[in-house]
């Protein structure tokens, strides 16, 4: 049982260019998220996904797309990357249970992220 | 509009004394908070939440937190503190369905 992981780890990217940030779970979890962290500012949410085939948007969107075509992947993607994405991106996945609040989430190692 | 604040960015204890990591929120409705940790390069581990009940809430590695609705509190301590509780630590308030908050986080570091 490997939880949460994400690949890359780190990524060097030029101004302009794309990429696509992968997550994957193997807890069959329903939920899945993409914050990112940057210093003094704790963690930001980006996307999320409350099962296969949706996505909604978070507190900093722009920018950014993702997709959740199976339901232990989540995709992260940049079009044109920009300096200002510079940041450690972290994803994390939760159990739907039948109290709605309650899950916890459980996160990724990360993957850092420098947009020159 | 809920949110957290976490009014200290390092916390300094020496080994063996007790510690706590300040956590405040403001939310309208019912708070359901979290504790979380970060080790260096590591993503959040989970701790302990709060949900309903008992407003003293254990969690894993021998920490504790104490919810205070009147004060709108939810501070992290452990009796004891060791040198391996060195991290960065991020209290975290959820209301809606999809969205958990983040505080700023609070880096720990306990002096052997």
């Amino acid at each position: 049982n490997a939880g949460v992981t994400q690949t890359p780890k780190f990524r060097v990217l030029k101004t302009g260019q794309s990429m696509t940030l992968l997550c994957a779970q193997d807890m069959n979890h329903e939920y899945m998220y993409w914050y990112r962290q940057d210093p003094g500012m704790g963690l930001r949410l980006i996307h999320y996904s409350v099962g296969e085939g949706t996505t909604a948007k978070g507190e900093v969107p722009d920018g950014y797309n993702v997709s959740r075509l199976k339901k232990q992947n989540f995709l992260l993607g940049l079009e044109s990357a920009a300096p200002s994405q510079t940041s450690v991106y972290f994803c994390a996945s939760s159990y739907q249970g039948l109290l709605t609040y309650q899950e916890t989430q459980y996160f990724g190692p990360g993957t850092r992220l420098l947009v020159l | 509009a809920q949110s957290v604040a976490q009014p200290e960015d390092q916390v300094n204890v020496a080994e063996g004394n007790p510690l706590t990591v300040k956590c405040t929120y403001s939310v309208s409705g019912n708070p359901y908070l979290f504790w979380y940790v970060q080790y260096p390069n590591r993503g959040l581990q989970f701790l302990l939440k709060y949900i309903t009940g008992d407003n003293l809430v254990k969690g894993s590695y021998g920490f504790e937190a104490e919810f205070n609705k009147s004060q709108t509190s939810f501070h992290l301590k452990k009796p004891s503190a060791l040198v391996s509780d060195s991290a960065l630590y991020f209290c975290a308030v959820k209301t809606g369905a999809n969205n958990l908050f983040f505080g700023t986080g609070t880096r720990l570091t306990v002096i052997p």
